[in-house]
């Protein structure tokens, strides 16, 4: 099955600066990957997704890259803002394997100091 | 439209104890998940149904039933609750028929077993 591993687990940042969430995954068959944000104390939202036929994909200060040939994936936000302090989590899922199953990394907690 | 709603959103068992966590969606998705989250692990998917009458096991679905008779509807059974199952449970939904899309959570069960 498919693995998911998550960099760092914990990230600080000067509300300004950017901030980088980094993900490995084991299944090269995989071709659809979603972030999640969640805040203290609710639900997961998803925030930015791209599928494995593109390269980086851009929601204003949110992007997130894929290298199909080396299997990580990664979030960038730019200029953050306190409102962005959350858990971010990756996911992956082979859509082709019909199971339907997103694989989760194990989060990372991203604080961003004022 | 309310979304995804659980209920409830706590609950403290004995071992042994049973119980049913309900959830429920108004969008009209076929496609409904459980997931439980423990501190530092992510979220782990323990079944999951693609529609009515239709259900199949994720990562972790030892301890666990469920059933779904209609659309909206997907509880997710404990009959033997034991400590390893205190966690936070979610209910998700999405409409994508491959796994490809926005999953829905609802505001999560927080469940201590005792």
């Amino acid at each position: 099955g498919e693995n998911v591993e998550q960099h760092p687990s914990t990230l600080s940042v000067q509300e300004g600066d950017s901030a980088v969430i980094k993900c490995t995954y084991s299944d090269s068959a995989s071709n659809y990957f979603p972030w999640y944000k969640q805040e203290l104390g609710k639900r997961p939202q998803l925030i930015i997704d791209i599928r494995s036929n593109v390269g980086e994909k851009k929601d204003q200060r949110i992007a997130v890259t894929l290298n199909k040939t080396a299997k990580h994936f990664s979030l960038h936000i730019t200029e953050t803002q306190p409102e962005d302090s959350a858990v971010y989590f990756c996911a992956a899922l082979d859509s082709g394997a019909g199971s339907y199953q997103l694989t989760f990394g194990k989060g990372t907690k991203l604080s961003v100091i004022p | 439209n309310a979304g995804v709603t659980q209920t409830p959103k706590f609950r403290i068992l004995k071992i042994g104890q049973s119980m049913t966590l309900q959830c429920a969606q108004d969008m009209n998705h076929n496609y409904m998940y459980w997931y439980r989250q423990d501190p530092g692990m992510g979220l782990k998917l323990i079944y999951y149904s693609v529609g009515a009458g239709i259900t199949d096991k994720g990562e972790v679905p030892n301890g666990y039933n469920v059933s779904r008779s209609t659309t909206e509807d997907f509880p997710l059974r404990l009959e033997l609750a034991a400590p390893s199952q205190t966690s936070v449970y979610f209910c998700a939904s999405s409409y994508s028929a491959r796994g490809e899309d926005t999953q829905y959570f609802g505001p999560g069960t927080r469940l201590t077993v005792l």
